[in-house]
Parts: C-alpha cells; structure tokens; sequence
C-alpha cells in the first residue's frame, strides 16, 4: 500500500502468480480514480481508470476494485509477468474542487521474480 | 498515439541559475500539468494550466513560475535554482482525466 517517507513499499510475486497492489486515499469527495505503471527511466503510463459510480472495472489482465466506504483502491494483475515490474501510482480527482489536476499517492513498486 | 516531449532527459544546473524546461504536447490538449517525482514522495503537483495564458498553482509552487503563451508549450521556470530543487521533473498533457506524460527530465543542480 501507499506510505510517507523515503522508502517505497515493495511487492515480490513470482511469476505466473497474481498481485494486488492497494491504495487508500482521504478525500471522500474524490469521483475519479485512475492507475499509473511507471517502469525505469519512463514517464508513468496509464493502465486502468474507475469512476466512483462503480466499484470493478476490468481490463486486459487487470482489474482495479473501488470501495468507498473506506476510502480503498486496489490493483489486481493476473498471471504476472516480469514485464509488469515497475511502479505502481493510484491518483484520484474532485472535479468540483480540482478541476482535472490528479493528487498521486507515492507508489508501490512491483518486483516479478522468475 | 499522444505524444509529450520535453526538451532534456538530463540536466545539470549551478545554484542561482535560471532554469527553463520545456515540455510540448501534439494532442491539442487544453490542460497541461507540471510535476517533481522525488524517491518516496511520488508525484507532486508544482503548476498547471487549462489554457493559453492561464496558470494554477498546484500543491508546492514556491521557487517555480510557468508560462503557457501557446497551447502546445508549458515551460516550467527555476528562477534560481537550489540543490533543494534537484529531482525528476515530469510533465503531462490531458483532454480530460487521463494525463499522458513525457518522459522526465532528470534536474541536477550543484
């Protein structure tokens, strides 16, 4: 899960395993949640996004779970795969209050052994 | 495919210069956001426009300006850059929600 400080919280799974990676956040007026992978050296790229009026949406081998009674997000990729190791940011929106600016957690990093 | 590109992947600065980074976006985006990743922080919102000419601050302007005279181009400005600011800058462009980022530029500043 997502944590302050200078260490990024670390996920191992082995290969051909599933991962979650989880995501709390505070703003309960947030309607917009959206999952970044950010691999070495690259700009982070979009993977799945979710809205607050749902509470699964499932992509190409990934699924993101909203729970809004406790403020919880999560990511689930199945069969993982080493090219999945990288880092995983959640970032959410209050579009009455934000306009379309994105507030980041701090990452997760995904290690895939073989 | 959207493209973002920012004019240096790596830069290396002396305390007190003035800094410019540049970022262009090819997608005829209105909104385009300007972020420092730092190791354990994550993404932080320093500015970000929603226009030509506009500019918002975001959650730690102190030390950076923007300027946004067209529609493609958000420069972010270091008006005297300090070792505090060395870091990752990051910028993205979006239609709406989704932001699509450049691929950084790594800032050092001695």
């Amino acid at each position: 899960g997502e944590s302050v400080g200078l260490h990024l919280p670390t996920l191992s799974v082995q290969e051909g395993d599933n991962s979650i990676i989880n995501c709390a956040y505070s703003n309960s007026a947030s309607d917009y949640f959206i999952w970044y992978k950010q691999e070495s050296g690259k700009g982070p790229q979009f993977i799945i996004d979710i809205r607050s009026n749902m509470d699964k949406r499932q992509g190409q081998r990934v699924t993101v779970l909203l729970n809004k009674t406790v403020k919880h997000l999560s990511l689930q990729i199945a069969a993982t795969q080493p090219g999945d190791s990288a880092v995983y940011f959640c970032a959410e929106n209050d579009r009455t209050n934000s306009g379309y600016a994105l507030n980041f957690g701090k990452g997760t990093s995904l290690l895939v052994t073989p | 495919d959207v493209k973002v590109t920012q004019s240096s992947r790596y830069l290396v600065k002396r305390t007190g210069e003035k800094v410019f980074l540049e970022c262009v976006q090819d997608m005829d985006h209105e909104n385009m956001f300007w972020y420092r990743q730092d190791p354990g922080l994550g993404l932080r919102l320093i500015y970000f426009s929603y226009d030509v000419k506009m500019k918002e601050k975001g959650d730690i302007p102190e030390g950076y300006s923007v300027s946004r005279e067209k529609k493609e181009r958000f420069s972010l400005i270091l008006e005297s850059a300090s070792t505090n600011q060395t870091s990752m800058y990051l910028c993205a462009s979006s239609f709406r929600h989704e932001q699509f980022f450049g691929p950084g530029t790594r800032l050092t500043v001695l």
